[in-house]
């Protein structure tokens, strides 16, 4: 079945620091991944749309400037967390359409200290 | 306000009850998913439902999608302590998005 890997699982950074995350589509090609935060206790909250060869659309709140996105290949997109701030402490989970749903990534727990 | 909302928020039960989890709206949906998530890992998709008034069952889960495709419903039978985790349902418009979800505790 449809693969998506997600990589780091966790990652501690400092406070000012930039943190990349990356989501990989292993057995198939995704033109569009979806990039999630889910604070604790709480649901999922679409963030952004990545599309591959084109910019991100960001949700209405989110600050593009300070969570970049890049959908160079159809296999891989990245998230980069900038100047983090322990706020940004949270599960951030990326997806990608397949032909039987949305397969989602194994997340990434981001705490900044 | 949630798209898709979701009740109850919290569910603690004993080992071979039976429960009901709703998922509703006030938008239409193409397409409507369950997922379960248990802590640090992502949702994994449970059913996918596309026809109102469709029924799908798998092993004790049974889900069934409302026929104007607004509100589903996830009932389990004689819950086991391994199907604690986050039922989340989630609705596709333009993308996907997600319900608050329905945190089940199964007590042995």
């Amino acid at each position: 079945g449809a693969v998506v890997s997600q990589h780091p699982s966790w990652v501690i950074c400092k406070s000012g620091t930039s943190v990349k995350i990356e989501c990989r589509s292993l057995d198939f090609q995704a033109t569009t991944m979806f990039w999630y935060r889910q604070f604790p206790k709480q649901s999922l909250m679409l963030m952004a749309t990545s599309n591959e060869g084109s910019k991100a659309t960001y949700e209405q709140g989110v600050e593009k400037d300070k969570f970049l996105i890049n959908h160079a290949s159809l296999t891989l997109s990245t998230l980069t967390v900038t100047s983090a701030h322990p706020e940004d402490s949270s599960f951030y989970i990326c997806s990608a359409t397949t032909g039987y749903g949305y397969t989602f990534g194994s997340g990434t727990r981001l705490t900044v200290v | 306000t949630q798209l898709l909302e979701q009740s109850p928020q919290f569910l603690s039960i004993q080992e071979g009850e039976n429960l009901t989890v709703y998922c509703n709206s006030s938008s239409v949906f193409s397409s409507l998913q369950w997922y379960r998530q248990e802590p640090g890992e992502g949702p994994v998709l449970l059913v996918t439902v596309v026809t109102g008034g469709e029924v799908k069952k798998l092993k004790r889960l049974t889900f069934q999608f409302g026929d104007a495709r607004k509100d589903s419903s996830l009932h389990i039978t004689a819950a086991q302590p391994g199907d604690t985790g986050l039922y989340l349902c989630a609705g596709e418009v333009y993308d996907m998005r997600f319900g608050a979800g329905t945190r089940l505790t199964v007590k042995p």
